[in-house]
């Protein structure tokens, strides 16, 4: 059982370029998140989405794109990147109903920008 | 602004003692969630309370929520050095739409 894996786990992009970061599930779950990690300030929420061919913002949304065509990946895309998005970036999945909402991680991806 | 606040930022303390850790938050919430770090790793879930609940345990860890404080608590008894690791708090006030973590503690065991 995988669980949540994304892809790349390591990077290094030039000021400018593009990338997109993807995370698959295996577990059937309609919930899906991106968030960006960086030291003292917790993990933050980018974009999410409730269900195939759906996505919101979260608290940090600007400069990144997201799209959920397929129920099991949700993927988050860089069309410019900055060195202010240096972060690790973590994916994760759960249920939607009111007794099992806990999320699950993938690794995360180590992202630098130059 | 983060909903959920952890304190403190850092916690060290002897292999065998108990470990507290305390979560404050903003709004109401449906429900609220514990998660463990390891260095580099992705987060795993510990422990969730509903709003309706006061206590939960699991294993060696007890959680307490306090809905009118607006806070929660995460004790780990009889910690041990593989209880090393960054715990965060997640406040969900949308079953599951939208988590909201804190900074988080940062703990270590000393052997």
């Amino acid at each position: 059982n995988a669980g949540v894996t994304q892809t790349p786990k390591f990077r290094v992009l030039k000021t400018g370029q593009s990338m997109t970061l993807l995370c698959a599930q295996d577990m059937n779950h309609e919930y899906m998140y991106w968030y960006r990690q960086d030291p003292g300030m917790g993990l933050r929420l980018i974009h999410y989405s409730v269900g195939e061919g759906t996505t919101a913002k979260g608290e940090v949304p600007d400069g990144y794109n997201v799209s959920r065509l397929k129920k099991q990946n949700f993927l988050l895309g860089l069309e410019s990147a900055a060195p202010s998005q240096t972060s690790v970036y973590f994916c994760a999945s759960s249920y939607r109903t009111a007794l099992h909402t806990e999320a699950f991680f993938g690794q995360g991806t180590r992202l630098t920008v130059v | 602004s983060q909903q959920g606040e952890e304190d403190p930022q850092a916690l060290s303390i002897q292999e065998g003692e108990n470990a507290t850790m305390n979560c404050s938050y903003k709004t109401s919430i449906n429900n609220l969630q514990w998660y463990r770090q390891n260095s580099g790793r992705g987060l795993v879930h510990l422990i969730l309370i509903r709003s309706n609940e006061r206590e939960k345990h699991s294993g060696r860890l007890r959680v307490t929520l306090d809905t009118s404080k607006k806070s929660s608590s995460l004790l780990i008894t009889a910690s041990r050095a593989a209880d090393t690791a960054s715990y965060f708090c997640a406040t969900d006030k949308n079953y599951g739409q939208n988590f909201v973590f804190g900074p988080g503690t940062r703990l270590s065991v000393l052997p």
